[in-house]
């Protein structure tokens, strides 16, 4: 079964750090690029961050720009997201998902969430 | 790329055609997605390319459009159909997605 488990979520204060795991299983993880989507609390959904399959080529919303590293570990079949220097307006819950080439890197498949909630 | 989609909500009744509309602030080709998504769930991707249906949804529900005024139809509402739908588009980073659109029940 094609399955995303992603972890790491939790209650952090103002500036403080997570990192945020996604499991991939059931697909050879190193074939697709993977993207991080964020929802904030009854919002709409807003792509945070993008890495191409082989990790070279990464992509970052404006918001997150400087604070937010994305990265996979191929071996492990996990995508990472490395969040430092948090604000409240970071609290959602983050997906992770795959862009598959073949529904013109649609994101097909998606992990279940993980809650980030920033307060003091 | 900013996407605005209507109406915000949709109120029909199970058995009637939905039509949801999106439109991008500048063109972006036919690179649109559409999602669904349900409360506590993650969202499911059903069109992409504008018109093309992902594995497993039901032809009930289809995609139009290019440049910058896309439509999702669902042709016939079943009771599963009710969630909030969202277009999305790949042609520039950062990939953007609309605001919305509720479809609930009358």
């Amino acid at each position: 079964e094609v399955q995303l488990l992603d972890s790491g979520g939790g209650l952090v204060q103002p500036g403080g750090s997570l990192r945020l795991s996604c499991i991939a299983s059931g697909f050879t993880f190193n074939n697709y690029a993977m993207i991080w989507v964020r929802q904030a609390p009854g919002k709409g959904l807003e792509c945070v961050s993008s890495i191409s399959s082989g990790g070279t080529g990464t992509y970052y919303a404006d918001s997150v720009k400087g604070r937010f590293t994305i990265s996979r570990d191929n071996s492990k079949n996990t995508l990472y997201l490395q969040m430092n220097s948090l604000r409240a307006e970071d609290t959602a819950v983050y997906y992770c998902a795959k862009r598959d080439p073949t529904t013109a890197y649609g994101m097909d498949v998606w992990g279940q969430g993980t809650t980030v909630t920033v307060s003091s | 790329i900013v996407l605005t989609q209507s109406p915000a909500t949709l109120s029909l009744s199970p058995g009637e055609r939905a039509t949801l509309s999106c439109r991008a602030s500048q063109s972006v080709g036919s690179n649109l997605a559409w999602y669904q998504q349900k409360p506590g769930q993650a969202p499911r991707l059903l069109i992409y390319d504008a018109s093309n249906r992902a594995t497993g949804i039901p032809a009930r529900f289809s995609g139009s459009g290019s440049g910058t005024d896309f439509t999702l139809t669902i042709s016939s509402l079943q009771p599963e159909d009710f969630a909030v739908y969202y277009c999305q588009q790949r042609t520039n980073w950062p990939l953007t997605f609309g605001g919305g659109t509720k479809v609930e029940i009358k």
